[in-house]
């Protein structure tokens, strides 16, 4: 079946510049997670939702940063007046229980000039 | 200090060889434990999961040790195709995932 998709797969973007970046879970999984990597790093857990709802937003790094997943589905990761810290690759992943399995999807390389 | 903490290596071997990798966790009270595997520039995969008993899953193993919190994964007969950063992961009840850094391999024919 399908797996996680992510788009877009890159994102270049200008410093100040508001950007939004999708995630699509594998179809069932209520649990979905948004991580974000830097060079050398692992991933940095951001916020995870369950259903709807954000049950753990306490990776986000500051107010710049919001997510939502309005339908229980896809997830909108959202930044606004980005900085050129923000420059990373941003993964998103999904499960079926809270500490079952995690699937990642390809990731957004995002890129703030 | 660091939720989860690993040995970035490079580790360079030669195909055939066995090869260990180990990392600490931090939180005691950590439930879950994996090993993912992350190729450059894709996605992190699931390896495996690891299981306080230790487990298997052909050339790889897997163990976990809770009174010194830490979690080993060791690679026998290794192949060109495992050449690949492995990342360590505890998972607490709260549903946080922490991931290590990663250990770079290369393995070198």
């Amino acid at each position: 079946g399908a797996g996680v998709s992510q788009t877009p797969s890159n994102k270049v973007t200008e410093k100040g510049k508001y950007v939004e970046l999708r995630c699509d879970p594998i179809s069932g999984h209520t649990a979905l997670y948004w991580y974000r990597q830097s060079l050398g790093q692992g991933p940095e857990f951001l916020i995870y939702f369950q259903g709807t709802g954000a049950a753990d937003d306490s990776g986000l790094p500051n107010d710049r940063f919001f997510a939502v997943r309005p339908e229980g589905s896809v997830s909108t990761l959202k930044i606004q007046r980005t900085e050129r810290g923000d420059s990373a690759v941003y993964l998103c992943a999904s499960s079926n229980q809270r500490t079952d399995t995690q699937y990642f999807g390809p990731g957004t390389r995002l890129t703030v000039l | 200090r660091k939720e989860v903490e690993q040995d970035p290596g490079p580790f360079n071997v030669p195909e055939g060889a066995t090869v260990a990798f180990n990392c600490t966790y931090s939180n005691s009270a950590s439930q879950s434990f994996f090993w993912y595997r992350q190729d450059c520039r894709k996605e992190p995969k699931l390896l495996m999961s690891v299981y306080s008993s230790g487990n298997e899953d052909g050339r790889f193993t897997a163990q976990l040790n809770r009174a010194s919190q830490y979690i080993s994964l060791l690679i026998r007969d290794s192949k060109l195709s495992d050449s690949a950063t492995y990342l360590c992961v505890a998972a607490n009840t709260g549903n946080q995932f922490y991931f290590g850094t990663g250990t770079s391999l290369t393995v070198i024919p």
